[in-house]
């Protein structure tokens, strides 16, 4: 399978504590995007990376999330101290940054977290 | 804000052609509109595009209004695998780095019976 993967496909977390998750785009993509769904919503944009460089950022992504993306690859994206609102699938796309319009994101499974 | 705006549920026969609407009167000259689709717990998944011509695949075809202010997605034979949530989008700019983001609404909830 060459589509977007995505770990782990849920994580279940007491309030309070860390969590990581990983994506890994399309090989060659150079786009990745971070999305957040809650239950009955739209996905909504967190962040993107252009290769390594992340360049924009939503208001939604608070100080307590932190997304990397080391050697233009695989991403993380961390959730410090938990909250419950924090409970949303975590949905990562790529797009290969050929062209500014145009373009098809490829959209992993997501990241189904709950906060208890 | 989403641009688009569309019918929260439909209903379809199997086999039959499911016609989704979508408005989208404030579009610019420039925007494409861009359909996704998203099967229970899956991501969403691209179908189709287009910016003023009507656009076709082996997936769906889509037709646009000549004013560009709304447009329809057409899936031909319906099947119950096509039961999904479907996204009329159009995209906004990011101010860095040139991309775009998917700005989502609610979608319509398709639903296709046997």
């Amino acid at each position: 399978d060459t589509g977007v993967s995505q770990d782990p496909r849920h994580k279940i977390t007491k309030r309070g504590q860390n969590v990581t998750f990983r994506c890994d785009p399309i090989s060659e993509h150079n786009r990745l995007y971070w999305y957040r769904q809650t239950l009955g919503q739209g996905p909504e944009f967190l962040t993107y990376f252009q290769n390594e460089a992340q360049l924009e950022k939503s208001r939604l992504l608070s100080d307590r999330f932190s997304a990397e993306r080391p050697k233009g690859s695989f991403s993380t994206l961390e959730i410090q101290r938990t909250e419950q609102g924090d409970s949303a699938m975590y949905l990562c796309a790529s797009s290969t940054g050929q062209t500014r319009t145009n373009e098809k994101l490829f959209f992993g499974s997501g990241t189904q977290l709950s906060v208890l | 804000d989403a641009k688009t705006t569309q019918p929260p549920s439909m209903d379809c026969a199997e086999g039959r052609a499911a016609n989704l609407p979508c408005n989208h009167s404030t579009i610019s000259g420039n925007e494409y509109v861009y359909w996704y689709r998203q099967i229970h717990s899956q991501g969403p998944q691209y179908i189709i595009h287009g910016l003023k011509n009507n656009e076709t695949n082996e997936m769906a075809s889509l037709i646009i209004t000549e004013d560009r202010k709304s447009s329809t997605l057409i899936l031909p034979h319906a099947t119950l695998r096509d039961t999904a949530v479907y996204y009329c989008i159009v995209r906004v700019a990011l101010t860095q780095g040139g991309s775009e983001k998917l700005v989502f609404g609610k979608g319509t909830k398709l639903t296709v019976n046997p």
